[in-house]
């Protein structure tokens, strides 16, 4: 089964560190761009960044851009989303999301991980 | 960046009703624009692309229309598993932007 398998809901306190990942399975991972949504509680998503895992060709939303890192490493199949100091401002749940080949749409979407912090 | 203003921002409708959501861009974005179903506690869900295109295995209650700045989602026959909340993303530049949401209630 196609699929995106992302890993569980954390609990961190502001200033810590944490690296959520993405893993593709049953398909061509290094073939199509995985991007990272984020979505507050009653709220739209937000286009956070993407990634190629081909290359490690990445792009960052303005709004994101220096905030979080964005990577892959192809020979596990599996993307990243990471923070070098959370804030509470963090909170939310994040989805990894698979763009389509046709166009920047997103076709597979894993289940989301839950980020929490707080003091 | 691209604003994505959708409306209503919630409807009431019974099983069988005929819903059109609406989207409209802040700047023309051609054909490109996707609809999204979430439902509580799950992962949105593509339902079409290229403002008119269904994804595949997706029911054909479902269509899209518009070009430019306005767009419409509609449900021809409202079903009971199609209470959720809908959203548009434009999908003409970066950064990709979706809109505030529709949630379709039962009434």
């Amino acid at each position: 089964e196609v699929q995106l398998v992302q890993s569980g809901a954390e609990v961190k306190k502001p200033g810590e560190s944490l690296k959520i990942s993405c893993k593709g399975i049953g398909y061509s991972f290094t073939s199509y761009w995985i991007g990272w949504v984020r979505q507050m509680p009653g709220k739209g998503p937000e286009w956070m960044g993407i990634i190629y895992p081909g290359d490690s060709d990445t792009r960052y939303s303005p709004s994101f851009q220096g905030q979080v890192t964005i990577s892959a490493d192809k020979s596990i199949s599996t993307a990243y989303l990471q923070w070098s100091s959370l804030k509470a401002s963090d909170s939310g749940m994040y989805y990894c999301a698979r763009r389509s080949a046709v166009a920047e749409y997103f076709d597979l979407w894993g289940r989301g991980s839950l980020v929490t912090v707080s003091s | 960046d691209i604003q994505m203003t959708q409306s209503p921002s919630s409807v009431s409708a019974s099983v069988g009703d005929r819903v059109t959501i609406t989207c409209r861009a802040s700047q023309g974005i051609s054909s490109w624009l996707a609809w999204y179903q979430q439902k509580p506690g799950k992962a949105p869900k593509l339902l079409i692309y290229a403002a008119s295109t269904l994804q595949s295995g997706v029911p054909s209650r479902f269509s899209g229309s518009g070009s430019g700045t306005d767009f419409t989602l509609t449900i021809s026959s409202l079903q009971p598993e199609d209470f959720a909340t809908y959203y548009c993303q434009q999908a003409n530049s970066v950064p990709l932007t979706f809109g505030g949401g529709t949630k379709v209630e039962i009434k």
